[in-house]
């Protein structure tokens, strides 16, 4: 079955480390983005690439690194730069026809202490 | 620039009884519209869309949203309300005629059906 995997589902972390949580998708999307989730803020946009080797900063990028060396991996790197890092992070993707919804992956709880 | 608001951040109804979740947008052309459930430490799962034609749209799970382009809402209903759809809801809009794939989500609704 074609999916989104994010790894791993839970993640702890000391502060001032960096920590890189991974996507992978095999629906063959050329576009993939990352999401960040918090209580009552809904989603907020933080990277999102529309082709491999190629990136664009969302609402909230500060802090985190991302890279798109394949089409099917998007790589999430929060940095000790991010001042609240403790979050649920979402990966997802969508194809280029223009009504597609997008899909998600499960996400990855970050807890940084 | 587009924005969606859900102006419930929580709404309880009783398990049969039917159930609404209220969305406006604002695009500045013809906006995509869709709708999201999300369970607990769960990604988003599509539930329907509008994009184009009857404004009545029907989805999975036995929902189905109204779209009003004069209220500029896209309200998502059920007629009768499972305690197996609690969940959190969210309202997304895109707008094609900005060239982009990009989403803008809602902060999401809490639904509680209360057996």
């Amino acid at each position: 079955d074609g999916g989104i995997t994010q790894s791993p589902k839970y993640l702890f972390r000391k502060e001032g480390q960096n920590v890189t949580l991974s996507c992978e998708q095999n629906l063959n999307h050329d576009a993939m983005y990352w999401y960040r989730q918090d209580p009552g803020q809904g989603l907020r946009l933080i990277y999102y690439s529309q082709i491999v080797n190629d990136f664009q900063k969302g609402d909230i990028a500060e802090g985190y690194s991302v890279s798109r060396e394949k089409k099917e991996s998007f790589p999430l790197t929060v940095t000790s730069a991010q001042k609240n890092p403790t979050a649920f992070y979402l990966c997802a993707s969508i194809s280029r026809e223009r009504n597609s919804p997008l899909h998600f992956g499960n996400g990855t709880r970050l807890t940084v202490t | 620039a587009q924005s969606v608001a859900q102006p419930e951040d929580q709404v309880n109804v009783a398990e049969g009884n039917p159930l609404t979740v209220k969305c406006t947008y604002s695009v500045s052309g013809n906006p995509y519209l869709f709708w999201y459930v999300q369970y607990p430490n769960r990604g988003l799962q599509f539930l329907l869309k509008y994009i184009t034609g009857d404004n009545l749209v029907k989805g999975s799970y036995g929902f189905e949203a109204e779209f009003n382009k004069s209220q500029t809402s896209f309200h998502l209903k059920k007629p009768s309300a499972l305690v197996s759809d609690s969940a959190l809801y969210f309202c997304a809009v895109r707008d094609p005629g900005a060239g982009s794939y990009q989403l803008t989500f809602g902060k999401g609704t809490k639904l509680s059906v209360i057996p």
